[in-house]
């Protein structure tokens, strides 16, 4: 069966940092990009982050600077290293699976539970 | 403000068509770049419904379908079940900002 399993959620202070993992089982990880994608309460998804096949990375303005996706392929596992955080930061993050390297698909295919963010004082 | 732009609620009654529009710009779904569409029921994660504007993954019925013509996109469900009330959401690519971009969502009612 194909799964993503997020963890590392919590509550921190603003300007902390926090780091979220994805776990991928049931597909062979290296061969797809994957993604950060976060949803407020209430609110809409936002796209926060993108890894490629080659390790190539993507961020939207709101979180470059500050977040930092990677992947290690040995361990099937994406991160999420979350810097500076901000009220506005505060969201589910869920770790969603890409397109298929070398395909031209730019959909996320596969999705997590989430992982819950609170950014506070 | 999302880059691609969709309207807050439809609604309709069971066993009616509704249709749910997705309205970007020539940075992406005008810049030739595929719209996928998402389910979302309440206190779940996004489900891929549509991608590559019309293509159902397996496991999802034929009366969802999905279409794109020039700078916009729709979703149609017909023969509509309560089942299908949910937040709807469509995505893209834009080329300028190098963002995966996604419509500000929509909730469907099924009256």
């Amino acid at each position: 069966e194909v799964q993503l399993v997020e963890s590392g959620g919590g509550f921190v202070q603003p300007g902390g940092s926090l780091r979220l993992s994805c776990a991928a089982s049931g597909f062979t990880f290296s061969s797809y990009d994957m993604h950060w994608v976060r949803q407020a309460t209430g609110k809409g998804l936002e796209w926060v982050s993108g890894i490629g096949t080659a390790g190539e990375t993507y961020y939207p303005d709101s979180v470059k600077g500050r977040f930092i996706i990677s992947r290690e392929n040995a361990w099937n596992s994406l991160d999420l290293q979350m810097n500076s955080l901000r009220a506005g930061d505060t969201a589910v993050y869920y770790c969603a699976r890409g397109g298929e390297g070398g395909s031209r698909r730019l959909d996320m295919d596969v999705w997590g539970t989430g992982t819950a963010v609170t950014v506070s004082s | 403000q999302s880059v691609l732009t969709q309207p807050p609620s439809v609604s309709g009654a069971p066993g009616q068509r509704v249709t749910i529009s997705c309205t970007g710009s020539s940075s992406n779904i005008g810049a030739g770049y595929d719209v996928h569409w998402y389910q979302q029921l309440p206190g779940t994660a996004p489900k891929l419904l549509i991608y590559g504007n019309n293509n159902r993954p397996s496991g999802v019925p034929d009366r969802l379908s999905g279409s794109k013509s020039g700078t916009s996109a729709s979703l149609a469900i017909s023969g509509l079940q309560a089942e299908d009330e949910a937040d709807y959401y469509c995505q893209s690519y834009d080329s300028s900002l190098r963002n995966w971009v996604f419509g500000g969502g929509t909730k469907l009612t099924v009256l």
